[in-house]
């Protein structure tokens, strides 16, 4: 079946900057996107979605695009925090309703 | 209030032993799914259910893996005669009807000896 996959598998960066963490996907019929975070021993927790009748969506300090052209997805944090530190998944849907592809995740590590 | 419970959170068995994992999903959610994780990797579906609807068993990837879902609430993942590429983390998620939302308990990790 089709995946989605994602572009970089670690970003650092240094407290204060902002993060930009890219996915693509290949299944130009997903309608719902969708970003976690996972830390350490932990669930996925969810950031952020978007529907692919938008473009753009903002969260508190998270702003999901996406680019049904080139179909790629991008998560940006504002003022990244040692906090933010974790690794962020991608997943699509063909319809919210059903189940999700997950790409592999990146690991954002923010440095003090 | 209170979201997705799993447990346990941690499981060590031998290869061979059948195992249970029990999900809790979010109450009044009606939609519960089982992924896996394995190390180092992204999430792999395994099964899905809603409401009273036949699930949706196309992820399971053998027939030693089954699940239940009794009384539209509470979940169990099934393995049986486990095997060491069994060894994971099992994450629950459910969704509310109408919303498409998912969101995951804490995991369980299985670790085949």
């Amino acid at each position: 079946g089709e995946s989605v996959g994602l572009h970089l598998p670690t970003l650092s960066v240094q407290e204060g900057d902002n993060s930009i963490i890219n996915c693509a996907y290949s299944n130009s019929a997903s309608d719902y996107f969708i970003w976690y975070k996972q830390e350490s021993g932990k669930g996925p927790q969810f950031i952020i979605d978007i529907r692919s009748n938008m473009d753009k969506r903002q969260g508190q300090r998270v702003t999901v695009l996406l680019n049904k052209t080139v179909k790629h997805l991008s998560l940006q944090i504002a003022a990244t925090q040692p906090g933010d530190s974790a690794v962020y998944f991608c997943a699509e849907s063909a319809s919210g309703y059903s189940t999700l592809t997950f790409g592999k995740g990146t690991m954002l590590l923010v440095s003090p | 209030g209170a979201g997705v419970s799993q447990s346990p959170s941690n499981k060590v068995t031998e290869k061979g032993k059948d195992v249970e994992l029990r999900c809790d999903p979010i109450s009044g959610h009606t939609a519960l799914y089982w992924y896996r994780q394995s190390l180092g990797q992204g999430l792999e579906f395994l099964i899905y259910f809603q409401g009273n609807s036949a699930p949706d068993k196309s992820g399971l990837p053998s027939d030693r893996f089954s699940a239940e879902r009794t009384g539209g609430s509470v979940s169990t993942l099934t393995i049986q005669r486990t095997q060491q590429e069994d060894s994971a983390v099992y994450l629950c998620a459910s969704r509310s009807t109408g919303a498409y939302t998912q969101y995951f308990g804490p995991g369980t990790r299985l670790t085949v000896l």
